[in-house]
């Protein structure tokens, strides 16, 4: 089954650039999505379609998508942002999420 | 605007059926596709499965066998039946909208805790 990978955890300072890749096997070819999630909250929806971002996401969000990895970029980071981000793909129909990337904001 | 609302037995004993609904509003489920996905304590997201707006599902794999993800359009709710549960399976579940195409999933309820214990 297809898998992908992200690292468990991730350090910035604040105000600095954040990024948390997600690796797959040419996960490029497909889709992706990032989800943030606070503790005790839901997920929420903060990429999707390689790089877009839904209404109320702030523009420090971005991301891209090529090769075997995707990456998602927080630009001026902000304490708010500190929370667990899930890449997730898909393949043959099939969802499948990365592990999570614990983002600490220090 | 869409919310949505998982209910449910909060405890459910060993080889048993864990069955989860998921009330919708704000939208017609005729119009979207369905997903539930859980999340073991201290743990990341796994996908269950989805049903597409025409009623067919999708599973994940590891889950396939005991799965069964339905919709009742007359009430707007879909439901997850989950059996033959062990410890592993305590997680919160989350009911979502969306899972079938690349726009993601966009919208998530607010979970429920499921303990799988005698």
């Amino acid at each position: 089954s297809y898998e992908v990978s992200q690292p468990p955890s991730v350090s910035v300072s604040p105000g600095q650039t954040a990024s948390i890749t997600c690796s797959g096997d040419k996960l490029g070819d497909k889709y992706t999505c990032w989800y943030q999630q606070k503790p005790g909250q839901s997920p929420v929806l903060v990429i999707y379609q390689d790089t877009k971002r839904p209404s109320g996401i702030p523009e420090r969000f971005s991301a891209s998508n090529s090769g075997n990895a995707a990456t998602l970029t927080i630009s001026g980071t902000q304490a708010m942002d500190e929370a667990d981000y899930y890449c997730q793909a898909w393949d043959s129909s099939t969802v499948v999420f990365g592990g999570g990337t614990k983002l600490t904001v220090l | 605007q869409v919310q949505l609302q998982e209910s449910g037995p909060g405890l459910v004993k060993p080889s048993e059926t864990l069955s989860l609904t998921c009330s919708v509003s704000g939208v017609s489920i005729s119009d979207y596709s369905w997903s539930w996905i859980r999340q073991s304590p201290g743990k990341g997201l796994e996908w269950i499965g989805y049903i597409y707006s025409s009623g067919s599902a999708n599973y994940n794999p590891s889950l396939k066998s005991r799965v069964t993800i339905s919709g009742e359009t007359s009430k707007n709710l879909f439901s997850l039946k989950l059996t033959s549960v062990t410890a592993a399976d305590t997680a919160v579940y989350y009911c979502a909208r969306g899972g079938s195409h690349s726009t993601g999933i966009d919208r998530w309820g607010q979970g429920t805790l499921v303990t799988v214990s005698s």
